[in-house]
């Protein structure tokens, strides 16, 4: 059974930081693996899709990588800006079963 | 409009009540899901459906029905629900059953049972 964990639970930065967000994944057999934004009481926002084949996307200011072997991916988020503040989750898509398996995800302030 | 549209916003229900969900995409995607966030818990597969055809029910309690008409639409039909159901419900498209090129969320109906 697949297991999604985000750490850390929290994260607060002030404004222009970098910044990394860890998710782990217990079964390396994943199709691809997606990250997502969540702002307060709203629906997901996909930010970027990464598939099995791939290391790493990027979009703007937004790198993810991935490493299969290990079970990891980081979404990275360079000069941080309080617009950035939101949840981010991070989801598996595992093998051919349509469940998409997420993790808790990191709740992100960007203070001015 | 374009993307995963979901109505209502918010929905408050009493627990004798009967009231539907609606979730409509304009994508072109063949696949459509429902999702339930609770407080806390991460989101929890509901249901699936692929070309209007229901392909995975995740042990959901009867209570919720859910109905796919076609490819664009599809609804969630709730009776006689428990205030534990209260959550945000969330509505997913892909463009196929396999989520290849990944999935797309509405903004969710948050539902509370009182």
């Amino acid at each position: 059974k697949q297991e999604v964990t985000q750490i850390p639970a929290a994260l607060s930065v002030p404004e222009g930081e970098n910044l990394v967000l860890n998710c782990s994944f217990t079964d390396s057999a994943i199709y691809n693996l997606q990250w997502f934004r969540q702002d307060p009481g709203k629906g997901l926002t996909s930010l970027l899709l990464i598939q099995s084949s791939q290391r790493e996307q990027t979009s703007g200011r937004l790198n993810a990588s991935l490493d299969k072997s290990s079970g990891r991916s980081t979404l990275y988020i360079a000069a941080s800006q309080p617009g950035d503040s939101a949840t981010y989750l991070c989801a598996v898509k595992s093998g051919t079963a349509s469940k998409l398996t997420f993790g808790t995800g990191t709740r992100l302030q960007v203070t001015l | 409009e374009t993307g995963v549209t979901q109505t209502p916003r918010h929905l408050v229900m009493g627990m004798t009540n009967k009231k539907s969900l609606k979730c409509e995409q304009h994508l072109g995607h063949n696949a459509m899901y429902w999702y339930k966030q609770s407080a806390k818990k991460p989101l929890e597969l509901m249901f699936v459906y692929n070309f209007k055809e229901q392909t995975e029910n995740n042990s959901v309690p009867s209570r919720f029905s859910p109905e796919c008409p076609n490819s664009s639409h599809l609804f969630l039909h709730l009776h006689t629900l428990q205030p534990e159901d209260s959550a945000l419900y969330l509505c997913a498209s892909s463009q196929d059953g396999q989520g290849f090129y990944g999935y797309t969320f509405g903004s969710g109906t948050r539902l509370t049972v009182v």
